[in-house]
């Protein structure tokens, strides 16, 4: 059974461009959550897909988007990047259903905005 | 809202101590209580859960259980090793349209030998 995947594991880019980070989810999962940690914080929830679709966001601008593929896999895609948007980026795939339901976290990209 | 509280860190204990990390939270409705740990460098790992009141997770020797009555989900472990250096993140999950995690904001733990 293939974990969660990320890639790249680390980028650097400089104010005002544009990034895409990608996940490959769990083999069996149809849920792809993002999440953004801050340095010293705990994870903020940006968005999640299921069935291709976003269905909840958290409180991020709309430069923040995703995309999820029919293979569940997804992309997170950040516009005018600002460098409060450094940190990093968590990608979770789980089982709609219960809240119980536990989200398999990948190793994360860690973005740098200079 | 919902939102959960960690006691604040870092917490530093000598191999063997016993540990206590303390978790409250608030949340409309019955949430699911996890603790995650996060390694070096690593992302997060669940480490035990519990989805209903009066439940225990364990895991590891770790256990923590879920208190209603005092919205807490503390997290203990007996005797800690080395190798529980990590930083540990308290967790709820509702489903508002999305099944969401709300974390804390994260204990950094370091065991001396």
């Amino acid at each position: 059974e293939t974990g969660v995947t990320q890639s790249p594991t680390h980028l650097i880019k400089t104010r005002g461009q544009q990034v895409t980070l990608r996940c490959s989810s769990q083999s069996g999962h149809n849920t792809v959550s993002w999440y953004q940690q801050a340095l010293g914080q705990g994870p903020q929830f940006i968005f999640q897909y299921y069935r291709e679709e976003e269905n909840g966001r958290g409180n991020f601008p709309p430069r923040f988007s995703g995309l999820q593929f029919p293979n569940y896999s997804s992309e997170l895609n950040v516009n005018a990047l600002e460098l409060d948007d450094s940190a990093l980026y968590l990608c979770a795939s789980s089982l709609v259903g219960l809240a119980g339901n536990e989200q398999f976290f990948g190793p994360g990209t860690r973005l740098t905005v200079l | 809202g919902n939102s959960v509280t960690q006691m604040e860190g870092p917490v530093t204990l000598s191999e063997e101590a016993f540990l206590t990390i303390n978790c409250t939270y608030t949340a409309t409705g019955y949430p699911s209580l996890f603790w995650y740990v996060q390694y070096p460098g690593e992302g997060l790992q669940l480490l035990l859960k519990a989805t209903k009141a009066d439940d225990k997770g364990s895991n590891k020797g770790f256990e923590a259980t879920y208190r209603k009555e005092t919205t807490s989900f503390h997290l203990e472990k007996g005797s800690v090793q080395v190798s529980d250096s990590a930083v540990y993140f308290c967790a709820l999950t509702i489903i508002q349209g999305a099944q969401k995690l709300v974390f804390g904001q994260g204990t950094r733990l370091t065991i001396n030998p």
